[in-house]
């Protein structure tokens, strides 16, 4: 079946400073992957996504590359601001029939001045 | 253009009673999800609508939850008997097509916050 693990948070972290947010997958089939973020009293939106192995999403400064081999797709900053403090899923799509998402537990990230 | 919007944004009702929630997704949109988010949880899928029709309810938890879209637009989550357990953030999303292909990004609603008492 199709599951995702996500590292536990929550995550803080002073501004400036590296972060990596782990994420994990199974799946039947070749899955999309997918980080969507909720910040504070808003909807979820994507923030970046991968189709196919070794594809890297990337915005606003994050980054993330579907890597097979350890069936990965680990959320990395160089450096956090303030206004990146929120909740960050990991997800995956199966890319058959529905298309619906399977999400991982979240990761609750704040970052402080 | 706007996006998702999903109404109420807060339901409280009590143990037993029936529930509707709204969603409207984009327009021009054929594909729309409902999930649900419990809390400290990532978002469950519950059931996904191609055009009018269900075309995959295996995510509804059981015959106490059905939703609609008799029009191919406007969604309708109804929660029959509700139970404190329901008690979860509902979520909407729509994508302009559905299955592999770059137009399939789900744009997710605000949700809809509903307590069961």
């Amino acid at each position: 079946g199709n599951s995702v693990t996500q590292m536990e948070g929550p995550v803080t972290l002073s501004e400036e400073a590296f972060l990596t947010i782990n994420c994990t997958y199974t799946a039947t089939g070749y899955p999309s992957l997918f980080w969507y973020v909720q910040y504070p009293g808003e909807g979820l939106q994507l923030l970046l996504k991968a189709t196919k192995a070794d594809d890297k999403g990337s915005n606003k400064g994050f980054e993330a590359t579907y890597r097979k081999e350890t069936t990965s797709f680990h959320l990395e900053k160089g450096s956090v601001q303030v206004s990146d403090s929120a909740v960050y899923f990991c997800a995956l799509s199966d890319q058959t029939g529905a298309n619906n998402l399977f999400f991982g537990t979240g990761t609750r990230l704040t970052v402080i001045p | 253009g706007a996006g998702v919007s999903q109404t109420p944004s807060n339901k409280v009702t009590e143990k037993g009673k029936y529930v509707e929630l709204r969603c409207d997704p984009i327009s021009g949109h054929t594909a729309l999800y409902w999930y649900r988010q419990s809390l400290g949880q990532g978002p469950e899928f519950l059931i996904y609508f191609q055009g009018t029709g269900a075309a995959d309810d295996s995510g509804l938890p059981n015959d106490r939850f059905f939703a609609v879209r008799p029009e191919g637009s406007v969604s309708t989550l109804k929660i029959q008997r509700t139970e404190r357990g329901d008690s979860a953030v509902y979520l909407c999303a729509s994508s302009l097509v559905s299955g592999p292909s770059s137009y399939n990004e789900q744009f997710f609603g605000p949700g809809t916050r509903l307590t069961v008492l």
